[in-house]
């Protein structure tokens, strides 16, 4: 079975400052690992995925996240928030060895960004 | 970049009535479509998988027929709620991914807002 830990429900930034979002996985196999972007009454939106190579992967609106093997992590992170990044951020893994074909996700973290 | 339409944004009927809600992928075609239901202040719960031409799967605790899924295109998918009471009252989104395989992100439409009287 394949999970996606957010340990973090809502994390407060002020604008300028470097952001993380927190993400930690569990698959039995490799994983394919994913951030969307979700705003109030929206579906979401995909900011990067990981699927093999380096590990540090960019994305929309300057976002990057960094897949770390060892930890099972995913963290996203941006270096200067904007005040417009304030959204839900949903984690998500599929495991590509196994048999699953959606995708499993987070529970979602709310990030604040203080003007 | 890819675009999932899904139609419409918001219901509100009276219980007993049937819901059909549209998710279309308007630049790509979509072997597999995925509906999904969110609570407020909840995750995304996968409802079911949709794949062109052949049943949908359903996931544990999903009544394949309290919600009905079609795939009859590459493009088009639909679920219909038969029978909405109060407790189907939910956000539904839908999600689909090219045919280009498992790597490729889901691209989602931007939900269905239902309430249920």
């Amino acid at each position: 079975a394949q999970s996606v830990a957010q340990p973090e429900d809502q994390v407060n930034v002020a604008e300028g400052n470097p952001l993380t979002v927190k993400c930690t996985y569990s698959v039995s196999g490799n994983p394919y690992l994913f951030w969307y972007v979700q705003y109030p009454n929206r579906g979401l939106q995909f900011l990067l995925k990981y699927i093999t190579g380096d590990n540090l992967v960019k994305g929309s609106y300057g976002f990057e996240a960094e897949f770390n093997k060892s930890q099972t992590s995913f963290h996203l992170k941006k270096p200067s928030a904007l005040v417009s990044d304030s959204a839900l951020y949903f984690c998500a893994v599929r495991d590509w060895g196994g048999g699953a074909d959606g995708l499993t996700f987070g529970k979602g973290t709310h990030l604040i960004i203080q003007p | 970049g890819a675009v999932v339409s899904q139609h419409p944004s918001r219901v509100i009927c009276k219980s007993g009535t049937s819901v059909k809600i549209e998710c279309r992928s308007l630049d790509f075609q979509a072997t597999t479509m995925f509906w999904y239901r969110q609570f407020p202040k909840k995750s995304l719960m996968l409802m079911a998988t949709s794949n062109e031409g052949s049943k949908a799967t359903y996931e544990q605790g999903v009544e394949k027929d309290k919600f009905l899924i079609n795939h009859a295109s590459l493009t088009l998918s639909t679920l219909t709620v038969t029978s909405a009471h109060p407790e189907d009252s939910s956000f539904y989104i839908c999600s689909a991914r090219d045919t280009l395989g498992g790597a490729q992100p889901q691209h989602f439409g931007d939900g269905t807002r239902l309430s249920i009287l």
